[in-house]
């Protein structure tokens, strides 16, 4: 079975630019979460969606969005980008909210 | 979600057994015992999971005393590869969220 997959694996931006980052889950799991990794900050919790609604979301401003389309498939888009927002971007699947969670290989974004 | 307190840094050489205990004084009731495994760059990866007692799998086990504010990760004799960021966390099965602490830098020399 494959694993979660993100694309683009890296991709370098711009500050005041916008980027969408692109997740596929484990076929058959409809969760997928979104998480941030910094070195400062940690893994910090970003938003969950489940059948296309967002269930949960982090403490993450506005310019954070995301959706999830009726394949499970997933999308974060970060509008007006910051240099603070140069992270490791990971998306996670699972079956159900009582399951645990297979992350992906992540999206290393750099904003210059 | 209770919170965890874990050792920042481990160092353990090949072969032997490695504990990671992390603390959740806090923990409630439903709350379950998770612990995640995560190399440079790379997602975590779930490693085990338990409610009270003792928990074994293929890779770890896991180690809960009765009044559960605690909780020891045990790998036995570990290899290079084992070096990696471990992190506990403490919810509700039921959670969809993962909350991670700062997690343990476990380093394994030869």
């Amino acid at each position: 079975k494959a694993g979660v997959t993100q694309t683009p694996r890296y991709l370098i931006k711009t500050r005041g630019q916008q980027v969408t980052l692109s997740c596929s889950p484990i076929s058959g799991h409809r969760s997928v979460s979104w998480y941030q990794q910094t070195p400062g900050q940690g893994l910090q919790f970003l938003f969950e969606y489940f059948s296309e609604t967002q269930r949960n979301k982090g403490n993450f401003p506005g310019r954070f969005s995301g959706r999830q389309f009726s394949n499970s498939r997933s999308e974060m888009n970060v509008s007006t980008l910051e240099l603070g927002d140069s992270a490791l971007y990971l998306c996670a699947s699972s079956s159900g909210p009582a399951n645990e969670q297979y992350f992906g290989p992540g999206t290393r974004l750099t904003v210059t | 979600l209770a919170k965890t307190t874990q050792p920042i840094s481990m160092d353990s050489y090949e072969g032997q057994e490695v504990n990671i205990t992390c603390s959740h004084n806090n923990i409630a009731t439903n709350d379950y015992i998770t612990w995640y495994q995560q190399f440079p760059s790379q997602g975590p990866r779930f490693i085990i999971q338990g409610y009270k007692t003792k928990v074994t799998n293929e890779v770890a086990s896991l180690f809960i005393p009765a009044d559960r504010k605690s909780s020891t990760l045990s790998l036995p004799r570990v290899s290079l590869s084992d070096t990696a960021v471990y992190y506990c966390l403490v919810g509700d099965k039921g959670y969809s969220t993962l909350t991670f602490g700062k997690g343990t830098m476990l380093l394994v020399s030869p």
